[in-house]
């Protein structure tokens, strides 16, 4: 079964960093794109990141390029996404989905770990 | 502003079908065969119902259909039953730069 455990949320002020981490346990971590996938409060879901299965190819949002970066670790069947100069929009509940298939399909969610950007 | 169309809200009473629509454009739905469909129930992760326009993953009941024309794609449940209320978004590739487009969602009431 497959299993994805994200942690890393919390409240954050803005222009701070924060780091979330995704466990991910019960396939081939390592034979599989990763994404994150976000959700603001009341909202819809929106795309933010997907790395390649081998972490050689990264793929982000317009509204996140340059202020966050996607990473994995297959010998620790981690994901990873470190997230710098944080802003209120940011405020989401984060998904880490397992990627499989043709056209980037999002397979497999986590329980999703929420991050709140606020003074 | 999603960069995909959906309706807010869809109704059918229990055993009826419902069909919730997807729209988009010819760099996105239109383009591509890759439009998924996911459900979520309030306070739980999405899942996913659909994929590659018409697939259903292993556990979907078939009673859930995908199909499209142009740049619209639509979600037929057929045989409406109380657990199918939840929220449903559609999704598309489109494109190198941008690999997932969401629609705004859906809200299913089973009436």
């Amino acid at each position: 079964e497959v299993q994805l455990l994200e942690s890393g949320g919390g409240l954050v002020q803005p222009g701070e960093s924060l780091r979330l981490s995704c466990a991910a346990s019960g396939f081939s971590f390592s034979s599989y794109a990763m994404s994150w996938v976000r959700q603001a409060p009341g909202k819809g879901l929106e795309w933010v990141s997907t790395v390649t299965n081998d972490g050689g190819r990264t793929y982000y949002a317009d509204s996140v390029k340059g202020r966050f970066t996607i990473s994995r670790d297959n010998s620790k069947n981690t994901l990873s996404l470190q997230m710098n100069s944080l802003r209120a929009e940011d405020t989401a509940v984060y998904y880490c989905v397992e990627v499989v298939g043709n056209g980037w399909p999002l397979s497999q969610w986590g329980q999703g770990t929420l991050v709140t950007v606020s003074s | 502003q999603s960069a995909l169309t959906q309706p807010p809200s869809a109704s059918g009473s229990p055993g009826q079908s419902v069909t919730i629509s997807c729209t988009g454009t010819s760099s996105d739905i239109g383009g591509y065969d890759y439009v998924s469909w996911h459900q979520q129930h309030p306070g739980k992760a999405p899942k996913l119902m659909i994929y590659e326009v018409t697939k259903r993953p292993s556990g979907v009941p078939d009673r859930f259909s995908g199909s499209k024309s142009g740049n619209t794609a639509s979600l037929t449940v057929s045989g409406l039953q109380a657990e199918d209320e939840a929220d449903y978004y559609c999704s598309s590739y489109a494109g190198s730069n941008n690999l997932n487009v969401f629609g705004g969602g859906t809200k299913l009431t089973v009436l």
